[in-house]
This record gives C-alpha cells, sequence and structure tokens, in this order.
C-alpha cells in the first residue's frame, strides 16, 4: 500500500512557541490531506481537509487562525500549532488521499506536549 | 450529521475466541462504511470495507456485513490470535473513501495467549 509519513513523531515544546508538523505522502500524489486530532482512548477527530493549493477546510469548532495548514505540493502538507498552549497536547495524525473513491492512507501520527 | 457508534471496551479475548464488535450508523444518504485497525505505535490501516448495502467486507480472517436495515457494520472473526491485539476504528463516509471520515470511539482489542 502507499506510505505517508509525518515528522517529527514527537515533539515537546514551551507553551507560547509555535511547532510545525510535516504530512509526506511517499510514492503517490495526494490530492487531499486530512488533519485529524486523537485524544487518549477516544476517536480521531477531523480537525481539517486541505486540497493541493488551495485553502483548507476546517471543521466546526477549530481554530483556523491557530492551526494553520498549508498545502503547497501534492506531496506534502504541514500543519503548525501557533502559540501552542498545554490544552493543545494531543496526538495529531494526517491522512493522504487521490480524493473521490480512493482510499486514504494514515501517517504514523505525532505526539506533540506543550508544556 | 453523521456519526459512528461503536460498542466500549475495552475487549479482552483468549486466542481462537470469536470475536465481535458492534458498530452501529446515523448518515444521509448512502454512506462507504469502513473497519480500520491500529496497531500499538502505527498509524491506521484499512482493514476491510463495504460501499453499498448488504454487501460484505473480509480481510484477513474478519468480516463484516453492510446492513442498511439495521444500520450496522459489526466487526466478526472466528478466531483471533494474539496478533490481532490493537484499537478498531468503525467508520463511515457519504462521499468515498478518499473523503472526509467519520469515526467511531475505537474498541481496544487484548488477545491473550
Amino acid at each position: 500500500g502507499a506510505v505517508v509519513s509525518q515528522h517529527p513523531s514527537w515533539v515537546i515544546c514551551k507553551s507560547g512557541t509555535s511547532v510545525k508538523i510535516e504530512c509526506r505522502s511517499l510514492d503517490f500524489q495526494a490530492t487531499t490531506m486530512f488533519w485529524y486530532r486523537q485524544f487518549p482512548k477516544q476517536s480521531l477527530m477531523l480537525m481539517a481537509t486541505s486540497n493541493e493549493g488551495s485553502k483548507a477546510t476546517y471543521e466546526q469548532g477549530v481554530e483556523k487562525d491557530k492551526f494553520l495548514i498549508n498545502h503547497a505540493s501534492l506531496t506534502l502538507s504541514t500543519l503548525t500549532v501557533t502559540s501552542a498552549h498545554p490544552e493543545d497536547s494531543s496526538f495529531y495524525i494526517c491522512s493522504a488521499s487521490r480524493g473521490g473513491p480512493y482510499e486514504q492512507y494514515f501517517g504514523p501520527g505525532t505526539r506533540l506536549t506543550v508544556t | 450529521g453523521d456519526s459512528v457508534t461503536q460498542m466500549e471496551g475495552p475487549v479482552t479475548l483468549s486466542e481462537e475466541a470469536f470475536l465481535t464488535i458492534n458498530c452501529t450508523y446515523t448518515a444521509t444518504g448512502y454512506p462507504s462504511l469502513f473497519w480500520y485497525v491500529q496497531y500499538p505505535g502505527e498509524g491506521l490501516q484499512l482493514l476491510l470495507k463495504a460501499t453499498k448495502a448488504d454487501d460484505k467486507g473480509s480481510n484477513k480472517g474478519f468480516e463484516a456485513t453492510y446492513r442498511k436495515e439495521t444500520t450496522s457494520f459489526h466487526l466478526e472473526k472466528g478466531s483471533v490470535q494474539v496478533s490481532d491485539s490493537a484499537v478498531y476504528f468503525c467508520a463511515l463516509s457519504d462521499q468515498g473513501s478518499g473523503s472526509r471520515l467519520t469515526f467511531g470511539e475505537g474498541t481496544q482489542l487484548t488477545v491473550n495467549p
């Protein structure tokens, strides 16, 4: 199957700083990428959908100025958590797809801890 | 809006036991249904899917049948192995698997030897 990578796999940052998470599709071109947040022992919550070359579509309740998403190419999307706070600590997962009927492929996730 | 409800976990079974993880959904139209598996330390992987009513998805001994009348997509396996220990997520998409997914809460399965 297709491979999606995330970098870093874990990061610790201080409150008030910003952190960037990368999501790459390694062997296919992803027209659509998704960013999810997963709380401990809970489900994945879709944060936003991004299509290459256009602005991301955020889910209700997700602050777009806080979670900046850039899908600059068909193989790379980035999520920047700005002015991070301890409540932003979570597991962030991306997925990538060619869109439509094609399968989503998930990255391994990034553990963010804000101190 | 769309929603997915899974049976509460965690589930602990002995090797070779029969597994059922219940999943029901609420959606407008005719969604596609999925089961994803997340092994420890890894990303989600698609386990099986069904795109229309009465379809049966199957993979690695797991099966699930799309039941429109009961809005269900229960996951079953006749004989679980220790290697099946993972978190299982039921999900739906109303625009195809490459589109946004709505996930259930996830069910932690532990299989003991």
